[in-house]
């Protein structure tokens, strides 16, 4: 059974400061998608990687697949209060399931005071 | 356009109670995942549907729980007798034909006393 580590667990920052948080396989990723939830709120999407060794930026994240596919980082430049969230990755768990058999990572809370 | 609308969005209900959530995946979607929430276990997928069909459930739990899904614009997710143990936030989501997103309801919150 594929495990999914994420790391910290809890972050809490000033805003402005930049933050990584890291998401780690038990095993090779089929391809790996990064979610942002807000309180109250559902996951949503931030971005999938697929390529080992992948960067994709979107706005002040950007977001690094390991050149072995176990492996992935998100980085956020000068955080604002809203990046305040639960960021969670999950496994698309290809082929069997294609992205209907998600499997997620327990997340890394991240809390950005103003 | 409405997202995945889910309700209720918070239930409380005593142990033993039958406990119904509903769901309305976004029009055109074909496949329907109910996952369910919890600071221990995270986030978990119970079961999903394509085309209406119940694909794979080896999430869900035990018999106490079960999943319908009569038409493409709406789906149950039953838990009959509720236990404490099944507090947490139950998400619907739903994704088209093409691509890889998944949609998220808000969920539902359900509390077992």
């Amino acid at each position: 059974t594929q495990l999914l580590e994420q790391s910290p667990q809890f972050l809490s920052i000033q805003e402005g400061e930049n933050l990584t948080v890291y998401c780690n396989s038990s095993s090779v990723f089929s391809s790996l998608q990064w979610y942002r939830q807000e309180p109250g709120e559902g996951p949503v999407l931030l971005v999938t990687v697929v390529t080992g060794g992948e960067v994709k930026k979107l706005k002040r994240l950007t977001f690094q697949f390991g050149d072995a596919r176990k492996d992935s980082s998100l980085h956020i430049t000068a955080a604002q209060p809203g990046d305040t969230g639960l960021y969670l990755c999950a496994d698309s768990n290809h082929p069997s399931g294609g992205y209907n058999k998600l499997i997620f990572g327990a997340g890394t809370r991240l809390a950005v005071h103003p | 356009d409405a997202g995945v609308i889910q309700s209720p969005r918070h239930e409380v209900t005593e142990m033993g109670q039958e406990v119904t959530l509903r769901c309305k995946p976004i029009s055109g979607h074909n496949s329907l995942f109910w996952y369910r929430q919890t600071m221990m276990r995270g986030l978990e997928l119970l079961i999903y549907f394509n085309n209406n069909v119940p694909i794979d459930d080896s999430g869900m739990p035990e018999d106490r729980f079960s999943a319908k899904m009569p038409n493409a614009s709406f789906s149950t997710l039953k838990i009959q007798p509720s236990e404490p143990r099944d507090s947490a936030v139950y998400f619907c989501a739903s994704k088209g034909r093409s691509g890889n997103t998944i949609y998220f309801g808000e969920g539902s919150w359900l509390t077992v006393v």
